[in-house]
């Protein structure tokens, strides 16, 4: 079956526009968790969501970060004002319901993000 | 809170030998879970292996394998008959028994150079 997918692959915007980064998870996969990836703090966790459930927003960097998850499937991660401390590569992963004890993440190829 | 240290910025090895890369972590929790992914230049992550902490027995697939020390909060990969393809950045990564809500936590990386 397929994998994570996300879109776009790369984005280029200018400082203070918004970006929306989508994920589309595996088939049957509840749980959905965005990632963010830079050269000076390395793999970072910003939000996961289970099924339609209330995300914890605690990880996210800054309230310019928000994200949603529809139907329990597809996910957007926004970001509003860019800066260009957010350039970075975003990935998302899913999992299989965390209550059957399966914890291993698929990722998506990620989105690189450059602010100029 | 949990941190993974990966004291091996890069590894260097022949094809066909031997190698193994380093992970420590630190945790309170007394059950977890414990994997190793490789990102090649694609940008994939892709899931090489995982542990149970409550398992004593050691992971293994096909190449690759695991020593896990829990007492030691050790989690070495070894990689047996290095091939080309090895060739990626590798990361440790921690999430406790309590599900998903805090993500992943991944170490810093190791590159691993394959020589042919």
């Amino acid at each position: 079956g397929a994998g994570v997918s996300q879109s776009p692959s790369n984005k280029v915007t200018e400082k203070g526009k918004d970006v929306e980064l989508r994920c589309d998870p595996i088939s049957g996969h509840t749980a959905l968790y965005w990632y963010r990836q830079s050269l000076g703090q390395g793999l970072e966790f910003l939000i996961y969501f289970q099924g339609n459930s209330a995300p914890d927003k605690s990880g996210l960097p800054s309230d310019r970060f928000s994200a949603e998850r529809t139907g329990g499937s597809v996910s957007t991660l926004t970001i509003q004002r860019t800066q260009q401390e957010d350039s970075a590569v975003y990935l998302c992963a899913s999992s299989l319901d965390i209550a059957g004890g399966s914890y291993e993440q698929y990722f998506g190829p990620g989105t690189r993000l450059t602010v100029t | 809170a949990q941190t993974v240290t990966q004291s091996q910025p890069e590894m260097s090895v022949q094809e066909a030998e031997t190698v193994t890369l380093s992970c420590t972590y630190d945790t309170s929790e007394s059950d977890y879970y414990l994997f190793w992914y490789k990102q090649p230049p694609s940008r994939q992550m892709i899931l090489v292996i995982r542990q149970e902490a409550y398992k004593q027995q050691n992971a293994t697939e096909n190449r690759f394998s695991v020593n896990f020390q829990k007492a030691a909060k050790s989690f070495s990969l070894k990689i047996s008959d290095s091939q080309l393809g090895d060739a990626a950045m590798y990361f440790c990564a921690y999430i406790g028994s309590g599900g998903g809500a805090d993500g992943l936590t991944f170490g810093k990386g190791t590159h691993l150079i394959i020589q042919p």
